[in-house]
C-alpha cells in the first residue's frame, strides 16, 4: 500500500547550519507530496508542497524536491533559525486529496 | 477568523464516561477528518467526511463515532473512555486539489 518513510528524529543543530530530513514513498501512480509542521501545543500547518515530478516547494527558506526516480522529497533548509523547532511531516495524497498519508514526523531542536 | 476550530482544547475525563469533541471549519470545504495523535507524535487518521458522507473508516473501536450534522461540522461522540484513548485529536478539512487545515487539537486524557 502507499506509505511514507521519513528519518527518526532528533535531529539537534546549532543555529545557522545545514538541515536535511529524509523523506522517501511508496505510492502507485502520481502523488502529491507535502510538508507540513507541527509547532509546540499547535495543530500541523502546510509548509510546502510538490505535485508532479521534479517540482520544487518552497517556503520561509525550506526546499523540497518531487524526485520520481528515487522516490524522495527531502526537506532542506540552508541556515535554520531556533524559531524553526518543531516536528515535521512528509505526506503524499492521492485521489483529489481526500486521503492523506502522513510519516512519523521528524523533531527537529535547533540550538542557539 | 479560525479557519478549523475544535472545542475543547483540553479535555479531562475519568474512565468509563462518555464525552464529544466538536470540529467547525469556516473554509467551505467539502470533506472533513479526524486523526489521533499519540505521545510519540504518531499522527492515525480515524474518519473522513465528504459532504456529510462518510468515506473514510479506518480501523477503529466502534466506541468512536462521528457524525456530521452539514459540511462545516464534524464531531466525535467517543462512549466508554479507556486509557488508551488519551490522545491529542486533530481535526482537518480539505477541498478537491487542495491540503490539509487542520485545527488546533484537543488533548484527551483519561485517568
Amino acid at each position: 500500500g502507499d506509505s511514507v518513510t521519513q528519518m527518526e528524529g532528533p535531529v539537534t543543530l546549532s543555529e545557522e547550519a545545514f538541515l536535511t530530513i529524509n523523506c522517501t514513498y511508496t505510492a502507485t501512480g502520481y502523488p502529491s507530496l507535502f510538508w507540513y509542521v507541527q509547532y509546540p501545543g499547535e495543530g500541523l500547518q502546510l509548509l510546502l508542497k510538490a505535485t508532479k515530478a521534479d517540482d520544487k516547494g518552497s517556503n520561509k527558506g525550506f526546499e523540497a524536491t518531487y524526485r520520481k526516480e528515487t522516490t524522495s522529497f527531502h526537506l532542506e533548509k540552508g541556515s535554520v533559525q531556533v524559531s524553526d523547532s518543531a516536528v515535521y511531516f512528509c505526506a503524499l495524497s492521492k485521489y483529489n486529496f481526500n486521503k492523506f498519508y502522513f510519516g512519523s514526523g521528524t523533531k527537529l531542536n535547533v540550538k542557539p | 477568523d479560525t479557519a478549523v476550530s475544535q472545542t475543547p482544547k483540553y479535555l479531562v475525563t475519568q474512565m468509563g464516561n462518555d464525552k464529544s469533541i466538536k470540529c467547525e471549519q469556516n473554509l467551505g470545504h467539502d470533506t472533513m477528518y479526524w486523526y489521533k495523535q499519540d505521545s510519540k507524535k504518531f499522527l492515525k487518521i480515524m474518519f473522513s467526511y465528504n459532504n456529510k458522507e462518510l468515506i473514510i473508516n479506518e480501523t477503529v473501536p466502534n466506541r468512536f463515532s462521528p457524525k456530521s450534522p452539514d459540511k462545516a461540522h464534524l464531531n466525535l461522540h467517543i462512549n466508554s473512555l479507556e486509557l488508551g484513548d488519551s490522545a491529542v485529536y486533530f481535526c482537518a478539512s480539505s477541498q478537491a486539489e487542495s491540503e490539509q487545515f487542520f485545527g488546533p487539537g484537543t488533548r484527551l486524557t483519561v485517568l
